[in-house]
């Protein structure tokens, strides 16, 4: 089955700028969706298809993908993006499979 | 607005059975591809189930398949998951997920329901 890879933390200063990595087998030939989790709250979709952002997601979230990473970049760090980021993509190579990444613990010092 | 709301999560006994529901409402639930994924306490998402518009293709992750069921009520704007055969390792948050009408990005989540599976 695919295997997607986070770090399990990443720590930045606020007004720093975090980055995500997301690895997998050639994960540029796929899409790769990103989501933000608060402790007790459902997750929330904060990029889409590699890199579009949903309305309401501040530009500050950005992402990429290409290779065998896919990449979540959050500028200009606030406090309020203390949180849990999972990647998520679709795998069709053998069955439809939903699969998500490992998960990334953000901590704001 | 848009919103999922999940209920049924419950207290079960490893092999019993427990059937949660997804009510969808402020969209048109007929034209949205649906799924379940579930969260093991402490641990990450998992996905469990897609079911499409018309309620075929349905896919299962291997970890419930066989034992539990997708399914959905176009006219009452309504997701299953009949879930049988239950195992202390089920025990998770239960949430349903709407598909972007872009593809498989899920853009829209229920608060989630706890189901515990404990003797």
């Amino acid at each position: 089955s695919y295997v997607l890879t986070q770090p399990p933390s990443v720590s930045v200063a606020p007004g720093q700028t975090a980055t995500i990595t997301c690895g997998g087998n050639n994960i540029g030939s796929k899409s790769v969706h990103w989501y933000q989790q608060k402790p007790g709250q459902a997750p929330v979709m904060v990029i889409y298809y590699d890199y579009a952002r949903p309305s309401g997601i501040p530009e500050r979230f950005s992402g990429s993908n290409s290779g065998n990473t896919a990449t979540l970049t959050i500028s200009r760090v606030e406090a309020g993006d203390e949180a849990d980021y999972y990647c998520q993509v679709w795998d069709s190579s053998s069955y439809h499979l939903g699969v998500f990444g490992t998960g990334t613990k953000v901590t704001v010092l | 607005e848009e919103l999922l709301v999940e209920s049924g999560g419950l207290l079960a006994q490893p092999g019993g059975s427990l059937r949660l529901s997804c009510a969808a409402s402020g969209f048109p639930f007929r034209s949205y591809e649906m799924n379940w994924v579930r969260q093991a306490p402490g641990r990450g998402l998992e996905w469990v189930s897609y079911i499409s518009e018309s309620g075929s293709p349905i896919y299962y992750a291997d970890s419930v398949k066989g034992r539990f069921i997708i399914s959905r009520d176009n006219a009452k704007n309504l997701l299953y998951l009949q879930m049988n055969s239950l195992r202390v390792d089920d025990t998770a948050v239960y949430y349903c997920a709407r598909n972007h009408d872009d593809g498989d990005a899920f853009d829209l989540w229920g608060q989630g329901t706890m189901v515990t599976v404990s003797s």
